[in-house]
């Protein structure tokens, strides 16, 4: 089993929609959790970290579940722009400082 | 955005050759990974490194080795290389993954081997 699982999609959307990704991991250990965005033929960069109570930032708001070991993502109101491919990544630290990161998930936004 | 370089940014090699990759930062963070994407597969760990001199297998090492001797450089060998091994490898540099905080990437390296 892979330590970070996510839904490769593709999501195809409309402009406006709401859409949520999930992503599950596998050691109870871990301590950090992120999501980054990937355009492509580009180099991930972070879209925002999920804290314990969850957070916002503008149109996205991520969440985590410890309980059931899963964080997610939800956009609200999409934009061409959001087209990418967004990667969920967690950090474990237990006797390693490993950053695993998910398959990532597709979004395609259309007009 | 960071300072972090990798070269060369392209390169093809033959089977059986070996390869370095370099990763070179200016941001003085500890931490530093390697990663290859390919499709369906997405970023996996190849190696890390924790500090000088202090490096540690990731899930898919075989073939590869790495070396840290100072603290902005991070060095990725392919001892033979072979076909399996074309792909896009990307560093990645951490100040501390323990405090929420955000790994920088390279742009990457296109690698064909043929």
């Amino acid at each position: 089993r892979k330590e970070v699982e996510q839904d490769p999609g593709p999501f195809n959307v409309p402009e406006g929609a709401t859409v949520a990704f999930n992503c599950t991991y596998s050691n109870s250990a871990s301590q950090s959790f992120f999501w980054y965005r990937q355009d492509c033929r580009k180099e991930p960069k972070l879209l925002m970290s999920v804290y314990s109570s969850g957070n916002e930032d503008g149109r996205f708001t991520a969440q985590l579940n410890r309980a059931s070991q899963y964080i997610s993502l939800l956009i609200r109101d999409s934009k061409l722009s959001d087209s990418a491919t967004y990667l969920c990544v967690v950090n474990t630290v237990d006797s390693s400082y490993k950053l695993i990161f998910g398959s990532g998930t597709r979004l395609l936004v259309r007009p | 955005d960071a300072g972090i370089t990798q070269s060369p940014r392209h390169k093809v090699t033959e089977t059986g050759t070996p390869v370095t990759l370099r990763c070179h930062q200016t941001e003085n963070h500890r931490y530093m990974y390697w990663y290859r994407q390919d499709p369906g597969h997405g970023l996996r760990l190849i190696h890390y490194s924790y500090g000088v001199k202090d490096t540690d297998k990731g899930e898919v090492s075989d073939g590869y080795s790495v070396s840290r001797s100072k603290t902005e450089d991070f060095l990725l060998t392919l001892e033979s290389a072979t076909s399996s091994q074309t792909s896009v490898y990307f560093c990645a540099i951490s100040e501390s993954p323990t405090l929420n905080t955000e790994a920088f990437f390279g742009q990457g390296t296109r690698l064909t081997v043929v």
